[in-house]
């Protein structure tokens, strides 16, 4: 089974200030690993995955995650946050091969001018 | 860019009442998915469709629920008699093959049971 936790509900945050959202996960079997954001009235739309390769992914707005397998993290990180980056954030995972994408809890990410 | 597109945005309805949710996925996709988000808590999978049939389905998704792809476009997800509970925000989402590629999703439906 999988699970996913993002144990920050929400964060504040100043504009131009860095930012991390903490994403942790448990599986039995390898997974692939993503970042969703959903702004507000909107769907839920790709930030960016690992699958295999570098542990270090980035997205075209600036965000980062690296993947670390021993302590089962995928931490979200932006080292200086615009007021548009405000927003909710979910980490999924897939089992590889499999089907379905499992997702945290959430994080709402406030972005304060 | 392709799309995937939920009908209708909002429905209210009352308790006991029979609802369908309607998604068009993005054309050439194979995976079909509906998910839920309950006010407040996390996206929940519900239920995944591929060759036409399930293929996963969550303890979520009871009797009460079914989904088809009648027509060979639209994938629709139905509740058979709405509860309060089943106030939600239910998404649609595609993929194109499995496990690496990109779930895109639609914009949701708000479901509020009355």
């Amino acid at each position: 089974a999988q699970s996913v936790t993002q144990l920050d509900s929400q964060v504040p945050v100043f504009e131009e200030a860095p930012v991390e959202l903490r994403c942790n996960y448990s599986s039995s079997v390898s997974v692939y690993l993503f970042w969703y954001v959903q702004y507000p009235n909107q769907g839920l739309q790709l930030l960016l995955k690992y699958l295999s390769g570098s542990t270090l992914v980035e997205s075209i707005n600036g965000f980062e995650a690296e993947f670390n397998k021993s302590q089962t993290s995928f931490h979200l990180r932006k080292p200086s946050v615009h007021i548009s980056d405000t927003a909710e954030y979910f980490c999924a995972v897939s089992p590889t091969g499999a089907n379905n994408l499992f997702f945290g809890t959430g994080t709402r990410l406030t972005v304060i001018p | 860019e392709p799309e995937v597109t939920q009908t209708p945005s909002h429905q209210v309805t009352q308790m006991g009442q029979e609802v369908i949710l309607r998604c068009v996925p993005i054309s050439n996709h194979l995976y079909f998915y509906w998910y839920r988000q309950i006010l407040g808590q996390k996206v929940e999978f519900l239920v995944s469709f591929y060759n036409n049939e399930i293929s996963e389905k969550s303890e979520i998704f009871d009797d009460q629920f079914s989904v088809e792809r009648p027509d060979g476009s639209n994938f629709t997800l139905k509740i058979r008699s709405t509860k309060l509970e089943d106030s939600a925000m239910y998404f649609c989402a595609t993929r194109g093959g499995l496990g690496n590629t990109e779930a895109f999703f639609g914009q949701g439906t708000r479901l509020t049971v009355v």
